[in-house]
């Protein structure tokens, strides 16, 4: 079982609706990452977090450490936001905070205008 | 330079040969990962440098796969006698290392065909 496991594989949008992606883990985290792969292949940072909600413009990404589980909402979504979205986690491993990511498989978003 | 590149861009090899992918991260970045991606999947860790030294080597699948950072600047990840299942995309990361704080910046990735 993979230690990352996200919701929906795929999912397609009118441009304008509210997305969410899901991210559910088993392990005990020092942080979790969502990541945007474009459709040409690069992968960004979009958000890092260790507890508690980020905004950066119409993105959103909630986490819940108790309930190991971590949201991306997109608000408005416009075909350009069409891409790949990656949540992965940093575990904490014998008092270890640095090192190693665990993926998720990714999010497949498409936006149609 | 401004991002992580990786070089070369795309790799064609025939069975059998080895091949070695080179890694250049952010300048001043501590930490080095070397990830391999498979078609429709996420990322799958192979191993980690913190300076030169090679800090977690578990992901690498065999002794085929090995990876250096000799000077705590460039890493290069070879890969000896290759095969088909070693065909996909192989991914460097770097980061300042700073913990908890610690933002990963990917390069462009090393197309990896195995014929």
């Amino acid at each position: 079982k993979n230690e990352v496991e996200q919701s929906p594989q795929n999912l397609t949008a009118q441009e304008g609706e509210f997305i969410t992606i899901n991210c559910s883990y088993s392990v005990g985290i020092s942080a979790l990452h969502w990541l945007q792969q474009h459709p040409g292949g690069g992968i960004v940072s979009l958000f890092m977090l260790s507890s508690g909600k980020k905004k950066h413009g119409r993105l959103i990404a909630t986490i819940n450490i108790q309930e190991k589980h971590s949201s991306l909402h997109i608000t408005a979504s416009h075909p350009r936001d069409s891409a790949v979205y990656i949540c992965a986690v940093r575990r904490r491993d014998r008092g270890s905070t640095l090192g190693r990511l665990y993926f998720g498989r990714g999010t497949q978003l498409t936006v149609w205008p | 330079g401004a991002g992580v590149s990786q070089s070369p861009r795309y790799k064609v090899t025939k069975r059998g040969q080895d091949v070695a992918l080179r890694c250049d991260p952010i300048s001043g970045h501590v930490s080095l990962y070397w990830y391999r991606q498979a078609l429709g999947q996420g990322p799958e860790f192979l191993t980690y440098f913190n300076y030169e030294a090679q800090q977690d080597k578990s992901g690498l699948p065999n002794d085929r796969f090995s990876a250096e950072r000799p000077e705590g600047s460039i890493s290069t990840l070879t890969i000896q006698r290759t095969e088909q299942r070693d065909s996909a995309m192989y991914r460097c990361a770097s980061s300042l290392g700073l913990g908890r704080a610690d933002t990963q910046y990917f390069g462009p990735g090393t197309r990896l065909t195995v014929l």
